[in-house]
């Protein structure tokens, strides 16, 4: 399986704050990594797929972005409802594995 | 809108097969570039692909569950299934059935809200 390695596991930050979340591939993947957001006791929602691209009715203050087998997710101004556990998820290659996900909490 | 629901037994005793229904309303099974699928998520845990089936019933599975992951479709009551056998206790998580977008492992674009199924005597 391709590795997929995630950070930070979890995050302080407060409202309006720029927050940044990473996921580094063990090898190239071209740009097919997604993000998901998943609040508690509810299923993930995507946010960006293909890397850079954002899903439709997504708010965007969130992006995505690629330098070689580094991901970023941002999120530019961080509103309240913004604090869950966010994943990424590699698409290049069967199984499709997921990073093991940041919890961004309040500060 | 498209919803999807899960149904199936949330108690499943060791070495037994799991079974699970979803079904799909507000959109049809039946669509090109879309395949229908499965992820789970033991507690505290990562996701994890399970599986997915195309509604002309091609199938691709996670190599790691490939031995013991079967998915049927029913286009005619627009619902899929999963069934996994000899259960253990790694097997509980909440399983989501998904929309995967493009090819089976995809992204996945939507969700049920998901199912606990506990692996126990």
């Amino acid at each position: 399986d391709i590795q997929v390695t995630q950070s930070p596991s979890s995050l302080s930050a407060s409202v309006g704050d720029r927050v940044t979340i990473t996921c580094r591939t063990g090898q190239s993947i071209s740009t097919y990594l997604n993000w998901y957001q998943q609040k508690p006791g509810k299923a993930p929602k995507v946010l960006i797929y293909g890397a850079a691209n954002l899903e439709s009715g997504v708010p965007s203050r969130f992006s995505g972005s690629r330098s070689g087998t580094d991901f970023t997710l941002t999120i530019s101004s961080l509103q309240a409802e913004d604090f869950a556990t966010y994943y990424c998820q590699q698409t290049y290659r069967t199984p499709g594995t997921f990073g093991q996900g940041t919890r961004l909490e309040n500060k | 809108q498209l919803q999807l629901q899960e149904s199936g037994p949330g108690l499943v005793k060791p070495s037994d097969t799991l079974s699970l229904t979803c079904s799909v309303s507000g959109a049809s099974i039946s669509i090109n570039n879309y395949y229908w699928g499965w992820v789970r998520q033991p507690p505290g845990r990562t996701l994890e692909w399970i599986g997915s089936i195309y509604y002309s019933g091609s199938t691709d599975y996670s190599p790691s569950l490939q031995s013991r992951v079967t998915t049927f479709v029913d286009t005619s009551k627009n619902r899929f299934s999963l069934k996994l056998s000899s259960v253990t206790a790694a097997d509980t998580a909440v399983y989501y059935c998904v929309r995967s977008r493009g090819y089976s492992y995809g992204y996945f674009d939507s969700w049920g809200q998901g199912t606990l199924v506990t692996v126990s005597s």
